[in-house]
Order: structure tokens, then sequence, then C-alpha cells
């Protein structure tokens, strides 16, 4: 069965202290992995695709990439404002169809000054 | 450039009764999904419209219904609501179909079942 699982569940950084956030992934034919940041009563907020393992994206303080098992979130120096639920979701291809987005359950990041 | 615009906001129903959330797509997007968001969980895939028809459905009963208007606009219809039915609900477009292009959300509809 299709998953995808994110660790940790949790996470408090002080500010400017960098960590990572992780995402494994067990799909059938991947077509894109997606990353989104979700701040409270809204919704995700695209920030990355990628497609191919060995494939990195940057962004100000973070910076994705991809093997063919998981996918890391590096936030390097956080800020306060940083602070949000960060989701992994993968696309893949189903007899055809690649319509669904299949997700993990979030790493909530607290960034404290 | 308005993004994707979901109504209402919030909204509170009683069990057993019915309940439409509306979708308007991002400007240019044809294409729209709705995801189911419970409390602490990441978003779950009900169905995707395409061309006035659902395309792709994910593990959800009949109770779930949906629609799409030639102006690419959507409803999500729940009947028999359950208490369990409590969550964010979520609109996503994108243009195109079977194209890997990243989904834009909106801000979704807390739907509270009491």
């Amino acid at each position: 069965e299709d998953q995808v699982t994110q660790s940790p569940e949790a996470l408090r950084l002080q500010e400017g202290e960098s960590s990572s956030l992780n995402c494994s992934y067990t799909v059938s034919g991947l077509r894109g992995l997606f990353w989104y940041r979700q701040d409270p009563g809204k919704g995700p907020e695209f920030l990355f695709t990628l497609y191919s393992a060995g494939e990195e994206k940057e962004k100000e303080r973070l910076k994705a990439t991809l093997t063919k098992k998981e996918s890391f979130l590096h936030i390097t120096a956080p800020k306060p404002e940083d602070s949000a639920t960060y989701l992994c979701a993968v696309q893949a291809n189903y007899g055809g169809a690649t319509n669904k987005l299949i997700f993990g359950t979030g790493t909530l990041l607290a960034v404290q000054p | 450039d308005a993004g994707v615009t979901q109504s209402p906001t919030h909204l509170i129903k009683t069990r057993g009764q019915q309940v439409t959330l509306r979708c308007s797509p991002k400007s240019g997007h044809d294409t729209v999904s709705w995801y189911q968001q419970a409390l602490g969980q990441g978003p779950q895939f009900i169905f995707q419209y395409y061309e006035e028809e659902e395309r792709q459905r994910g593990n959800f009963p009949d109770r779930f219904s949906g629609h799409q208007f030639p102006n690419y606009s959507s409803e999500l219809n729940v009947n028999a609501l359950l208490l369990g039915d409590s969550a964010l609900y979520l609109c996503a477009s994108r243009r195109g179909r079977q194209a890997v292009w990243s989904y834009t959300f909106g801000s979704g509809t807390r739907l509270t079942v009491v």
C-alpha cells in the first residue's frame, strides 16, 4: 500500500538552530514529491516539487532534497516566522491515473526567539 | 490574482443533515480536487473533477458526492452527516488533469457536526 511517513511529528528549535525534516515514502511509480507549509486554520501553501532522485531545490532558508526512498527538508538558521506544519505529499502513477496526492501527517515546527 | 476561494469558511451542522461546500478554482485552472483533513492529520483525497466529470475517487462512501460547473467551479455535497465527518475540507486546483503540476489549495471550510 502506498504510504508517506514524516518524522519527527513535532520539532522545537531555537532561532538560528538549523535542522532537517524527513519524509519517507513507499509508492509505485513516483511522479512527483511535494512539500507544503500549512499555518493553523489555513490551507497548505506550496513550497517545492521534486521529480527524481538527486534533485534539490532551494527557497530562502529552505532546501529540499530527494532520494529513491525519502526526501529531506533542510531549514537553515530558522526564524520564528518559519513556525508551521510542514506537509510532504507524493503523486504516483495509478494505472494511468495520476490525480491524487498522498499526504503524510506532517511535522509541526516551532521556532523560538 | 485570486487564488482558490472556498465558502463558507465555517459551518456547524447536526448529525444526519446534508451540507454543500463550494470552491472557485484559481484563474486559469480547470481541475479541482477535494480533500478532507481531520485534526492533526494530513489531507485525505476525496475525488477530482475535470471537464465536469469525476475522474478519480478516494476511499470515501457514496455519501460524499460532487459536481463541477462549466466555469470550473465545484461543489462538495455530504449527505447523512456523521460526527466523524467533522474536519477541514480543502479544495485544490491546477491546470490540466494528468500533468505533475503543483496544486493550489484554498483556506478550507471548517465543518463541525454536532
